[in-house]
């Protein structure tokens, strides 16, 4: 069955560094999304991509996060200077469509501790 | 504002009994999702729930959705240890493509 991917699993960096976190979404799926959750709370939305361009972000999606599909296959989430507060586990997620039919699938993660 | 709330937060419950989580959220939906987390896994996907009067069951897991109360509700039949877990719902608002995910309920099912 195909799934989302995600690379790396776990990423250290330190603060003010630049993290690239890395997904591969489901071969035939259009929509994109990046979602993150701080150890023991919720899972929050950041940013869906369709078509190239960022359709809707969240006030967490500042300036500091980027998104980009640099090739056919992989869609990457970039923050540019991370903080303590980016400590995360960031899911990536794809759909098929957008609205009714389109069920986002969630990968598996990136956990990213800034130190 | 989109909102989706659940409670209880916590649940602690013996093995063999039943429980109902619930989640409430605050506008008119497309869709609502059940999920269910493992600590430092990623989301299952339990339940999708389309349309009002909806009921879906795996195992001692039924959901359900009442669009007019802007409410579902997990119930828990006969529980047992392996459910404990952390469990989701997630509402996917008319209008907008991305999933406002409630508080989350952690389940401890002690034996």
């Amino acid at each position: 069955e195909p799934e989302v991917t995600q690379t790396p699993s776990h990423q250290v960096t330190q603060m003010g560094q630049e993290v690239i976190l890395r997904c591969v979404p489901i071969s035939n799926h259009l929509y994109f999304y990046w979602y993150r959750q701080i150890l023991g709370q919720k899972v929050e939305f950041l940013v869906s991509f369709y078509n190239n361009e960022i359709s809707e972000k969240s006030e967490i999606f500042d300036d500091q996060f980027s998104v980009e599909r640099p090739d056919g296959s992989n869609f990457t989430l970039k923050i540019r200077s991370t903080k303590l507060e980016d400590s995360a586990m960031y899911f990536c997620a794809s759909s098929a469509l957008a609205g009714i039919g389109g069920e986002q699938y969630f990968g598996p993660g990136t956990r990213l501790t800034v130190t | 504002e989109l909102k989706v709330e659940q409670n209880p937060l916590f649940l602690s419950m013996q093995e063999g009994k039943n429980y109902t989580i619930y989640c409430n959220y605050s506008t008119t939906s497309d869709r609502l999702y059940w999920y269910r987390q493992d600590p430092g896994k990623s989301l299952e996907s339990l339940f999708v729930l389309l349309s009002n009067g909806a009921v879906k069951q795996e195992g001692r897991l039924m959901a359900s959705l009442d669009t007019k109360a802007r409410l579902s509700t997990l119930h828990i039949t006969a529980a047992v240890h392996d459910l404990s877990a952390t469990y989701f719902c997630a509402v996917e608002f008319s209008g907008t493509y991305k999933y406002i995910f409630g508080t989350g309920t952690r389940l401890k099912v002690l034996a």
